[in-house]
């Protein structure tokens, strides 16, 4: 079973649209995560990090913890064509590493 | 604050040939540096973790006499690509991790591109 779980995408939504991102892990002893943007021939940037369940608002990025369903999510609110990327899952394990999703493509089309 | 810098952004190098890649924390110290290694189109991969004062820690499958990491200092860690070969040109990227707060978020450089001919 793979530590940190996402669709591969690419995700496609028009401008102005709600795009939600998912990603599942399977160490129930996780006590992180964290959500990374990476653009094309670039490092990844942090976006949002969440440590309690439920919901984290910064600006347009909203991020989503169920620790019971292990579930971590990222909305991003009025979709601009700049939010296209690959989007990262970050998950910190009980014993302390930082494993990461496959990432999903988000494309925004104008 | 939190910036990771790396140094060079982009290497071209003769199979053969050594590279070291710097990684600095600009603006605050972290015990614990990560280098990570992706291919195109493909996953983060981590491949080592640098800890200041001791030796790293590799990834399976990473050969340590091939990537040499060095962390001197709170701010400092280098990886050494060794006799690089062809197959070794990859995106280099390491991360840092802040001793100041308890969070364990982890900090990106910009990245090293590398290509071996």
């Amino acid at each position: 079973q793979k530590e940190v779980e996402q669709n591969s995408g690419p995700l496609s939504v028009p401008e102005g649209a709600i795009a939600s991102l998912n990603c599942t892990y399977s160490d129930r002893g996780s006590q992180s995560f964290f959500w990374y943007r990476q653009y094309s021939g670039k490092s990844p940037e942090l976006i949002m990090s969440i440590y309690s369940n439920g919901d984290k608002e910064d600006g347009r990025f909203t991020a989503q913890l169920n620790k019971a369903s292990q579930y971590v999510s990222l909305l991003i609110r009025d979709s601009q064509p700049s939010d296209s990327a690959t989007y990262l899952c970050a998950v910190i394990s009980r014993y302390s590493t930082l494993t990461f999703g496959k990432g999903t493509m988000l494309l925004v089309s104008p | 604050g939190a910036v990771v810098s790396q140094h060079p952004s982009r290497v071209i190098c003769k199979s053969g040939t050594s590279v070291k890649i710097e990684c600095r924390s600009l603006d605050f110290q972290a015990t614990t540096m990560f280098w990570y290694r992706q291919f195109p189109k493909q996953s983060l991969m981590l491949m080592a973790t640098s800890n200041e004062g001791s030796k790293a820690t590799y990834e399976q499958g990473v050969e340590k006499d091939k990537f040499l990491i060095n962390h001197a200092s709170l701010t400092l860690s280098t990886l050494t690509v060794t006799s690089a070969h062809p197959e070794d040109s990859s995106f280099y990227i390491c991360s840092a991790r802040s001793t100041r707060t308890r969070e364990e978020t982890q900090y990106f450089g910009p990245g090293t591109r590398l290509l071996v001919l």
